[in-house]
């Protein structure tokens, strides 16, 4: 299995709601990331986990809270995010240092929405 | 002709003919960069990649090459293909202590007509 699933693939969310985000892998790879995409921009990195540890935060605001539960899945928690957050969020995995380089992979990315 | 560095947002060509991107990098201490192909609705997608230590690698109808003085990469892609239409970006591997990451260049859409 070389895929990385998201879900959902579309969320729409007010200002005052709490949603989640899912990515799951299986592909045994023990980092996994969090990008933010705007329209027409590069992805952005976010937030780096290594060996379920929090090993990155790109100064990203205290309303995006990540989690992971285990070496496969990684969540992001969202909680009275801004119009501006609105952007497709991408989750990605590969193999730590030492091991081959391309073996990584994107999911599709949830397109979210704040209204 | 197009001048070495040059990144272009847009790039349009016909079927058949060859593809020339290019992309600038920052950190003059990364030692490994990879394309990507971004479709629309879709995350990115592994294209090729380079170590430091080569300025050049070959795959199927794609080419990079790495030319380390300007800090500058290139993909290529021979005899263009309407599927090629997308937006590509360069990524540079920035590895530390911390963890291992991307980090994304401007990305150019390239636009294959018939």
């Amino acid at each position: 299995d070389t895929e990385v699933t998201q879900t959902p693939k579309h969320l729409v969310m007010g200002m005052t709601n709490k949603k989640s985000l899912k990515c799951e892998q299986h592909m045994g790879h023990r980092a996994m990331y969090w990008y933010k995409q705007k329209a027409k921009k590069p992805p952005e990195l976010m937030f780096v986990y290594s060996y379920e540890k929090l090993s990155i935060n790109e100064s990203v605001p205290s309303r995006f809270s990540p989690e992971c539960p285990n070496s496969s899945l990684l969540n992001l928690h969202l909680h009275a995010l801004q119009p501006e957050d609105s952007a497709l969020y991408l989750c990605a995995s590969w193999g730590e240092r030492g091991s081959s380089y391309n073996e990584q992979f994107f999911g599709p990315g949830t397109r979210l929405t704040v209204l | 002709g197009e001048s070495v560095g040059l990144h272009l947002p847009t790039l349009s060509v016909q079927e058949g003919d060859n593809s020339i991107i290019n992309c600038a990098y920052s950190n003059s201490a990364s030692d490994y960069f990879i394309w990507y192909k971004q479709e629309s609705g879709k995350g990115p997608q592994f294209i090729i990649d380079i170590r430091s230590n080569m300025d050049k690698r070959q795959g199927q109808r794609v080419t990079v090459l790495l030319n380390k003085t300007v800090k500058h990469l290139s993909l290529q892609i021979a005899a263009t293909q309407p599927g090629d239409s997308a937006v590509y970006f360069c990524a540079e591997i920035l590895a530390n202590q911390a963890g291992t990451a991307l980090i994304f260049g401007k990305g150019t859409t390239l636009s294959v007509s018939s």
